[in-house]
């Protein structure tokens, strides 16, 4: 089994405030690591898939940062806004090359305008 | 394009009935994945299909859960004699091929509520 974890569980922040939440992993035999949003009620979304160490991406006001070697990736919103306010979920490849996914219990973000 | 769909969007059913979930899959993508995610937790992994195909059903938590995906498209979890434990949201998510990091991508579940 490959336990990933997520903290904090959740966060409550200002609109405009910068915000950040850790997914940490086992770094052994790993392949690839994926950042979802999930809104309520709507189907959760990829943000990013990341594979390689040192991997930094980003979309809008959302990045995210890969250590493979010591298993954590750093996912960062810049000035956060109401629409912002989801589930992040982040997910380890359990079994190489499969696309099974090992999910973390995710970190659910309100941001109060 | 159309995204991924799942029906019903909500199922209520008593313990001990049989229930079918539906899942439509992206057209042309052949991996398709079935998870389930309790109150609380993450989704966790139950089923993986390459084209017809289970290829990894080792997360189905025992033999009342079922998934066919006949034609390779399509794919229907059929759960047997539920219990109240069955009570959680089923995802569906469809992806280009596996071997390679593709993204998932996700239908907006089925609410499974066993009374």
């Amino acid at each position: 089994i490959l336990n990933v974890e997520q903290s904090p569980q959740s966060l409550h922040v200002q609109e405009g405030d910068s915000t950040n939440f850790t997914c940490s992993f086992p770094s052994s035999n790993f392949y690839a690591l994926h950042w979802y949003r999930w809104e309520t009620a709507k189907s959760p979304e990829a943000l990013f898939v990341m594979t390689l160490n040192g991997d930094e991406k980003k979309k809008g006001r959302i990045s995210a940062t890969l250590n493979t070697k010591e298993g954590y990736s750093y996912l960062y919103i810049k000035g956060s806004q109401p629409e912002d306010s989801a589930t992040y979920l982040c997910a380890r490849d359990g079994s190489g090359n499969t696309g099974k996914l090992i999910f973390g219990q995710g970190t659910t973000l309100q941001v109060k305008p | 394009g159309a995204g991924v769909s799942q029906t019903p969007s909500n199922k209520v059913t008593e313990k001990g009935k049989y229930v079918e979930l539906r899942c439509d899959p992206i057209s042309g993508h052949t991996a398709l994945y079935w998870y389930r995610q309790s109150l609380g937790q993450g989704p966790e992994f139950l089923i993986y299909f390459q084209g017809t195909g289970a290829a990894d059903d080792s997360g189905l938590p025992n033999d009342r859960f079922f998934a066919v995906r006949p034609e390779g498209s399509v794919s229907t979890l059929k759960i047997q004699r539920t219990e109240r434990g069955d009570s959680a949201v089923y995802l569906c998510a469809s992806s280009l091929s596996s071997g390679i990091p593709y993204e998932q991508y996700f239908g907006p579940g089925t609410r499974l509520t066993v009374t």
